[in-house]
């Protein structure tokens, strides 16, 4: 049974930093990751998806990662701000097509 | 449509009450997926549906949980019985085909009394 744990489980940064966002999972047999952000009471917001065959993708200021002989993927966020501020969701995809998450990092980016 | 739909956004009900939750996808796309979170952790996976028919049911809790998707597209997942355990966040997730990128509407928030 796959399982997905995110570490830290809450972060705070002053704005500006860079910061990395760690996912790690336990069976590599997977078909891809993706990355998701949450604001309080909303729905999920893709980010990224990282198919098992790519080792990372980017989009504007986030770049994630996946090494799945590990078991691990990151998601590198580059000069942050305060918009930034969610929970950051990896999630696993299997061959059942079905998304297995983690709990999440909650960050908060600080003016 | 430009996003996944869900209806409705809130829904309170008393123990014991069935009720249906209505997710409408985005236009096109073939695979949709019902999902549930509880405060605090992360969405639990809970049925798959490629096109009309249930290709994974896996995560229904009980059989007090169904889904339908008679015509492909609009979904319907029925709760009968409610418990105040129902109690979450219930999400709805479309992709353009099995094993796409899955894109999620805002959830129906189910209270139990």
């Amino acid at each position: 049974k796959q399982e997905v744990t995110q570490i830290p489980a809450a972060l705070s940064v002053p704005e500006g930093e860079n910061l990395v966002l760690n996912c790690s999972f336990t069976d590599s047999a997977i078909y891809n990751l993706q990355w998701f952000r949450q604001d309080p009471g909303k729905g999920l917001t893709s980010l990224l998806l990282i198919q098992s065959s790519q080792r990372e993708q980017t989009s504007g200021r986030l770049n994630a990662s996946l090494d799945k002989s590990s078991g691990r993927s990151t998601l590198y966020i580059a000069a942050s701000q305060p918009g930034d501020s969610a929970t950051y969701l990896c999630a696993v995809g299997g061959g059942a097509q079905k998304l297995v998450f983690g709990q999440g990092t909650r960050l908060t980016i600080n003016p | 449509g430009a996003g996944v739909s869900q209806t409705p956004s809130n829904k309170v009900t008393e123990k014991g009450k069935y009720v249906e939750l209505r997710c409408d996808p985005i236009s096109g796309h073939t695979a949709l997926y019902w999902y549930r979170q509880s405060l605090g952790q992360g969405p639990e996976f809970l049925i798959y549906f490629q096109g009309t028919g249930a290709a994974d049911d896996s995560g229904l809790p009980n059989d007090r949980f169904f889904a339908v998707r008679p015509e492909g597209s609009v979904s319907t997942l029925k709760i009968q019985r409610t418990e105040r355990g129902d109690s979450a966040v219930y999400l709805c997730a479309s992709s353009l085909y099995s094993g796409a990128e899955q894109f999620f509407g805002p959830g129906t928030r189910l209270t139990v009394l």
